[in-house]
C-alpha cells in the first residue's frame, strides 16, 4: 500500500519570504500522480498543484512550485513571496496511475502560518 | 458550475440516531468519493463510486456505515446508529475520468461537520 508522510506538523514564514513544505511517499508503482492541497479555515480543500510522475519537469503554478525527486520519492512544495492568504493546512496526496479514478492517499498535513 | 454540493454543512445529533449526509457531484463527473477527516486519522477515503457503482468500500469503518449512489447526480452516506467516535468532517469529492494518463483532479465539496453527542 502507498503511504504519504509529511514530517513537519507546523511551519511558519514571514510575509514575502519563501517556505518549503516537505513530503515523502512510498510506492512500488511507476505511474502515479502527486498533489498538494490547501485547506484554509473554511475547510474547503483546494488543489494547489499537481505533478505527473512520468514528467521530469517540476510543476509550477504562479508562486507555487514543486521539487519532485522520483528516485528519492520526495515531493516538496515551495511557496515564494508568501502572502497572508497562504496560511492554511497543506496536504500532500498520492494517486495511483493504474486506474482513472483511484483514491487519493493523504499525508498528515502541515499547518502553515504566515507572519505579517 | 456550482461545484460539489454537500448538505447539511453542520449536523449535531445524539448517539444512536441515524444520520444521512448528502452530496451532489459536479455535473458530468463519473467518479464520486467520500472522505472522512479527523484529528486522529487525518483524511481517509471511505468509499468511491464509478458511474454510480461502488468500486472500493474498504475504507468504510463498519456495518453502521452505508453509501448509495442512486443516480449520477446524487449520493448519500448514512450512519445508523451513530456514535460519538463518528464525529468528523465528511467530504464528498468528484472527478472526471480521462483514461490512464488523465490527472483526474478531484474537486471537493465544503464538507459536513458531524457532531455526535
Amino acid at each position: 500500500a502507498q503511504t504519504v508522510t509529511q514530517s513537519q506538523p507546523e511551519m511558519s514564514v514571514q510575509e514575502a519570504e519563501t517556505v518549503t513544505l516537505s513530503c515523502t511517499y512510498d510506492t512500488s508503482e511507476s505511474d502515479y500522480y502527486l498533489f498538494w492541497y490547501k485547506q484554509p479555515p473554511s475547510r474547503q480543500m483546494i488543489l494547489v498543484i499537481r505533478q505527473e510522475a512520468y514528467k521530469q519537469q517540476n510543476a509550477t503554478e504562479n508562486r507555487f512550485s514543486v521539487n519532485f525527486q522520483k528516485a528519492a520519492k520526495s515531493f516538496s512544495l515551495k511557496i515564494s513571496d508568501s502572502q497572508l492568504g497562504d496560511a492554511a493546512m497543506y496536504f500532500c496526496a498520492y494517486r495511483s496511475g493504474a486506474t482513472s479514478g483511484s483514491r487519493l492517499t493523504f499525508g498528515e498535513g502541515t499547518q502553515l502560518t504566515v507572519n505579517p | 458550475d456550482a461545484g460539489v454540493i454537500q448538505s447539511p454543512r453542520h449536523e449535531v445529533t445524539e448517539m444512536g440516531q441515524e444520520v444521512t449526509l448528502r452530496c451532489k457531484p459536479i455535473s458530468g463527473h463519473d467518479y464520486l468519493f467520500w472522505y472522512r477527516q479527523t484529528m486522529m486519522r487525518g483524511l481517509e477515503l471511505l468509499i468511491y463510486f464509478n458511474n454510480n457503482v461502488p468500486i472500493d468500500d474498504s475504507g468504510m469503518p463498519e456495518d453502521r456505515f452505508s453509501a448509495k449512489m442512486p443516480n449520477a447526480s446524487f449520493s448519500t452516506l448514512k450512519i445508523q446508529p451513530s456514535e460519538p467516535r463518528d464525529s468528523a468532517v465528511y467530504f464528498c469529492a468528484s472527478s472526471l475520468g480521462r483514461g490512464q494518463w488523465g490527472s483526474n483532479e478531484q474537486f471537493f465539496g465544503p464538507g459536513t461537520r458531524l457532531t455526535v453527542l
